[in-house]
């Protein structure tokens, strides 16, 4: 089973609409949860820690499902530069280091 | 806001010869990370640096790799004999206290392309 797992998607939405999609990881022991912003060919761009009550930031809402070890980012209001990649990161403890999942790819469309 | 600056931005070099990529992490950081993507893959670790001295590395990082903080500002991943499959981005990342509730600033990465 891989490490974090993603719907590569990708999803194609209308300007103003919602879109959610998830991830699921497999280490039970994962202690931070992440969702960065990949634009083509760039670095990743941290968009928003996710904690386990939850957590909105403007209009990305993140949620955390610890029993079930999934991670959602839902979007409202769409906007045409949310257009991007989505990438659920996972720190799966004391070393620090961060595992990625492949990636949501999300399409904004006028 | 901080920076990680990374260079070249791209650099393309032959099979087998040595290349070394740069990065200046956030200036009071003290973990450092490098990290790749080949084109349409995922983002994998490779490794990471704390206190002068590897702490974790993935299987990626063979004996043709090697990390180094020569200065105490820059952080340099070298490649010793490149092979056509070490094209990819590679991306240094650093991070301030460790703390594993906050996420990582990623330089703008060196696109490695082997030829």
């Amino acid at each position: 089973r891989k490490e974090v797992e993603q719907d590569p998607g990708p999803f194609n939405v209308p300007e103003g609409a919602t879109v959610a999609f998830n991830c699921t990881y497999s280490n039970s022991a994962s202690q931070s949860f992440f969702w960065y912003r990949q634009d083509c060919r760039k670095e990743p761009k941290l968009l928003m820690s996710v904690y386990s009550s939850g957590n909105e930031d403007g209009r990305f809402t993140a949620q955390l499902n610890r029993a079930s070890q999934y991670i959602s980012l839902l979007i409202r209001d769409s906007k045409l530069s949310d257009s991007a990649t989505y990438l659920c990161v996972v720190n799966r403890g004391h070393d620090y280091k961060l595992s990625f999942g492949a990636g949501t790819t999300v399409t904004v469309r006028a | 806001e901080p920076e990680v600056t990374q260079t070249p931005s791209h650099q393309v070099t032959q099979m087998g010869q040595e290349v070394i990529l740069r990065c200046v992490p956030i200036s009071n950081h003290l973990y450092f990370y490098w990290y790749r993507q080949i084109l349409g893959q995922k983002v994998e670790f490779l490794v990471s640096f704390y206190n002068n001295e590897i702490s974790e590395k993935s299987e990626i990082f063979d004996d043709q790799f090697s990390v180094e903080r020569p200065d105490g500002s820059n952080f340099t991943l070298k490649i010793r004999s490149t092979k056509l499959e070490d094209s990819a981005m590679y991306f240094c990342a650093s991070n301030g206290e460790g703390d594993t509730n906050y996420g990582y600033t990623f330089g703008s990465g060196t696109r490695l392309t082997v030829v």
